[in-house]
């Protein structure tokens, strides 16, 4: 089944507590991209990758980081999270290396940081 | 830059009824593709449609349907009898065609509840 897990899926933790979100797809998709979603303000794209060991910032990249190492996989990372960060994070991909397919989405990970 | 307005925050049916979601959308671009999502209550996000710039042929799939305008920059979402099974977070979305970033834009939502 073609899927994008996303793990773990709740998380609490705290302040200054490095953590990292997974987020692997089976679909051999190029593309990758992390969301964050907040109450009022629909989805926020966090960062992209067009492709293995490129990634570029999306709209709220502050406090994070990713990296893309294999094509499957693209974690996000929040070294030092903050309560601002208490969001819910979806992580989606997508095919082709232009155009504007469909987003395959993940089941989302809610985070808490106190 | 781009902008995608649902003024409807929330709307409540019973089921049966006809219920249309508005979407407006902001842009400079001349192509660009729209899409609507459905969030239901266990946070997924469920893909429905995607309509590019050039396409302004309505569809109709079962008991959804859309409308885009570029006239009036609208793409509106139409449920036909809704039912309980219906009641999720809908989200317009929007994007301009490029290689690169290939974000989407999305607008705050509207929730719908249907009531049996």
């Amino acid at each position: 089944e073609a899927q994008v897990t996303q793990n773990p899926r709740y998380l609490i933790t705290v302040t200054g507590k490095k953590l990292t979100v997974t987020c692997s797809q089976n679909m051999n998709h190029e593309y990758m991209s992390w969301y964050r979603q907040d109450p009022g303000l629909g989805l926020r794209q966090i960062y992209y990758s067009m492709n293995v060991e490129v990634t570029d910032k999306g709209d709220v990249p502050e406090g994070y980081k990713v990296s893309r190492k294999e094509k499957r996989n693209f974690p996000l990372i929040l070294e030092s999270p903050s309560p601002n960060q208490t969001s819910l994070y979806f992580c989606a991909s997508s095919s082709g290396t232009g155009g504007t397919g469909e987003l395959f989405f993940g089941e989302g990970s809610r985070l808490t940081v106190l | 830059a781009q902008k995608v307005t649902q003024a409807q925050t929330e709307i409540s049916v019973v089921e049966k009824e006809d219920v249309t979601l508005d979407c407006v959308y902001e842009t400079r671009d001349t192509t660009y593709y729209l899409f609507w999502y459905k969030q239901p209550p266990s946070g997924e996000l469920v893909f429905l449609i995607r309509r590019n710039s050039f396409d302004e042929q309505n569809e109709i799939s079962g008991r959804y349907s859309w409308n885009f305008q570029k006239s009036t920059s609208s793409f509106n979402f139409t449920i036909t009898a809704s039912q309980v099974v219906d009641s999720a977070v809908y989200f317009c979305a929007f994007t301009a065609r490029d290689t690169g970033r290939r974000a989407l834009t999305f607008g705050s939502g509207t929730r719908l509840q249907v009531q049996p």
